[in-house]
């Protein structure tokens, strides 16, 4: 069974980049027929998403982040990443990886990582 | 505010049925598939319905989905207290370049 996993540091300063990595078990992230995805969803809110990768590295970020989102790929670690840029409070998030299957829906998840952006 | 509009909360009682609805456009629900999520209180959320009306494997057929024009709907019948969670939709907007998500139901099972 496939299985994704957030990992990063759980507290950002305001202004600082906000980095995380998830590390994608049980299958391979070299495959055309997915895409990998970050979704974020603030406390007590609803899911938003941020972006997604292809395997070639093609990427689609929300037009709201675009200027501070960039999300990466790693095949031989087998492994998505998220950057995010200049943040805020309002970016303080459970933040889930997620595999996107037919270009269409999100069969498998991360658990979440909470990320605090405070000083 | 959300692209895709979801009634804040829903309510019924055990063994009832429930009906969720998502509004887009043709931009989004009008032209691309939508999926359904379910999110129980701190978990990631579970893939309901995918592709409009399609179960994965191990969700059982009191969950389903349809679509017609614009509005997308999940419906679930013989509600257990089990099944009190929020629900999303999701659809990949054109216009946008981007999939945008419901802002989510809060269903509460009386």
């Amino acid at each position: 069974q496939l299985q994704l996993q957030e990992s990063g540091p759980g507290l950002v300063k305001p202004s600082e980049t906000l980095s995380l990595t998830c590390t994608v078990s049980d299958g391979s992230i070299s495959t055309s027929t997915y895409s990998w995805d970050w979704i974020r969803q603030p406390p007590g809110k609803g899911l938003e998403w941020i972006g997604t990768i292809s395997y070639a590295g093609i990427t689609y970020y929300d037009p709201s982040l675009k200027s501070r989102v960039t999300i990466s790929i790693e095949t031989s670690k087998n492994q998505f990443s998220l950057e995010l840029s200049s943040v805020t409070a309002a970016d303080t998030a459970v933040y889930y990886c997620a595999r996107l299957e037919s270009a269409t829906y999100f069969h498998y998840w991360g658990q979440g990582t909470l990320v605090t952006v405070s000083s | 505010q959300s692209v895709l509009t979801q009634p804040p909360s829903v309510s019924a009682a055990p063994g009832q049925k429930v009906s969720i609805s998502c509004s887009g456009s043709g931009s989004n629900v009008g032209s691309d598939s939508v999926s359904w999520y379910q999110q129980l209180p701190g978990t990631a959320p579970k893939l309901l319905i995918y592709e409009d009306n399609k179960r994965p494997s191990g969700i059982p057929d009191r969950f389903s989905g349809s679509k017609s024009g614009t509005s997308a709907t999940l419906g679930i019948t013989g509600l257990q207290t089990g099944d009190e969670a929020d629900y999303y939709c999701a659809a990949w907007d054109r216009s946008l370049s981007a999939r945008v998500f419901g802002g989510g139901t809060k269903l509460t099972v009386l």
